[in-house]
């Protein structure tokens, strides 16, 4: 069992759509990241987590770390927001980040 | 500025050649990584600088050396390749390597070895 896992693996939606990317692990954790990656492309940091919620534009993600559960959520998704979405926690004292195998998203015009 | 650059964008090399792959951030970041990504993929760590030492190597093979001048440039230095070793190589910077900084990551160096 993957110490992170999403879901879905992949998501195609219509433009417009509310989108929920799901990830659970399985360690302690010090932070949780989400990351977004355009095809081919580098990587960005969407949001570093700890606790409660952030909120960034159309971007939402929450943790819940009794549950060891996060989300991320897309308000009014663009065809732009169509990219692999990663999340990747920090075990507690290590210097590593454990990664999921990532959500494929597609937002059709 | 919160960028990381990398340099080359694109790189392609023979099994016997040696290159080198770069890294820059001014963001005074002391903890600096390379990560590996094969296509669809997540990325793979291989090397964490802390404070401008090495303090992980993940078991990468010899061919691979990576080097840390000071602690805005880190180096990615390559020789005698092989074809599964094309792949994105990744760079990124943190404030410290073990507490919750944000990580900012550059945008890759796609290698191909033929």
């Amino acid at each position: 069992k993957n110490e992170v896992e999403q879901s879905p693996q992949n998501l195609t939606a219509q433009e417009g759509e509310f989108i929920t990317i799901n990830c659970s692990y399985s360690v302690g954790i010090s932070a949780l990241h989400w990351l977004q990656q355009h095809p081919g492309g580098g990587i960005v940091s969407l949001f570093m987590l700890s606790s409660g919620k952030k909120k960034h534009g159309r971007l939402i993600a929450t943790i819940n770390i009794q549950e060891k559960h996060s989300s991320l959520h897309i308000t009014a998704s663009h065809p732009r927001d169509s990219a692999v979405y990663i999340c990747a926690v920090r075990d507690s004292g290590a210097q590593k980040l454990v990664f999921g195998q990532g959500t494929r998203l597609t937002i059709n015009p | 500025d919160t960028e990381v650059t990398q340099t080359p964008k694109h790189l392609v090399m023979g099994m016997t050649n040696k290159k080198s792959l770069k890294c820059e951030q001014h963001m005074g970041h002391r903890a600096m990584y390379w990560y590996k990504q094969k296509a669809k993929k997540p990325p793979e760590l291989m090397f964490v600088y802390s404070y401008e030492k090495l303090s992980i190597n993940e078991s990468v093979p010899s061919r691979f050396s990576p080097e840390c001048p000071n602690s805005s440039l880190l180096n990615l230095h390559l020789h005698a390749l092989q074809p599964e070793d094309s792949a994105l190589y990744l760079c990124a910077s943190s404030h410290l390597s073990g507490g919750t900084g944000e990580l900012f990551f550059g945008e890759g160096s796609r290698l191909t070895v033929l």
